[in-house]
């Protein structure tokens, strides 16, 4: 079975400052793993994926997220938040390029940027 | 071109109403899915279809039914609408494990 967690269900940052948003997963397969963004009254925006290549994944939007297998983790950072990345976000986990899988979703995590 | 455009939007309906959200996508994939996202932001997946089959149903209320006439469509109806029906509902079609959501459909039951 597969499950995502989501430390912090609230994070502020300064504007300018990193963005580190924490995502723990649970898998009994290989994942594939997922951050989206979903803007205010708007649908989910895919931000990257992990789909068993390269460990650290570059976005859009100047995101990247790195697995790392050890601490079974998939966490999202940028360099320098801007205003407007002021987001829900959410880490998901799938078993893979499986017929039907399904998406698991983490609690989500607001993003804040103060000025 | 959107790839998956679900309607209408926003539905607004009494209390014992039966609604329709419909969904297409244009992208050629062969799963559908609907989910649930309720007022803490939280997603549960209802139901998932495979080329115009069930294959995943969660434990949701009889009072939805999905309905897939071709694999490009996956309509939810409900039908005796009730207070807790209210959330956003999401239409998403995955292929080679990437999924795509649709925009929402933001349903409150007065």
């Amino acid at each position: 079975a597969q499950s995502v967690t989501q430390l912090g269900s609230h994070v502020s940052v300064s504007e300018g400052a990193l963005v580190l948003l924490r995502c723990n997963y649970s898998s009994s397969v290989p994942p594939y793993l997922f951050w989206y963004v979903q803007y205010p009254n708007q649908g989910l925006q895919l931000l990257l994926k992990y789909t068993s290549a390269a460990t650290l994944v570059k976005g859009i939007n100047g995101f990247e997220a790195e697995f790392k297998k050890s601490e079974t983790s998939f966490h999202l950072t940028k360099p320098s938040a801007h205003m407007s990345d002021a987001a829900e976000y959410f880490c998901a986990v799938s078993e893979g390029a499986v017929t039907g899988n399904q998406f698991y979703f983490g609690t989500g995590t607001s993003l804040t940027v103060i000025p | 071109d959107t790839a998956v455009s679900q309607t209408p939007k926003y539905l607004v309906t009494q209390m014992g109403n039966d609604k329709s959200i419909k969904c297409e996508q244009n992208l050629g994939h062969d799963t559908m899915y609907w989910y649930k996202q309720d007022s803490k932001k939280f997603l549960k997946i209802m139901f998932s279809y495979n080329n115009k089959e069930l294959i995943i149903n969660e434990t949701v209320p009889n009072r939805f039914s999905p309905k897939s006439p071709d694999k490009a469509h996956l309509n939810l109806h409900i039908n005796s609408l009730e207070l807790g029906d209210s959330a956003v509902y999401f239409c998403a079609s995955s292929q080679r494990g990437e999924a795509f959501f649709g925009q929402g459909t933001r349903l409150t039951v007065v």
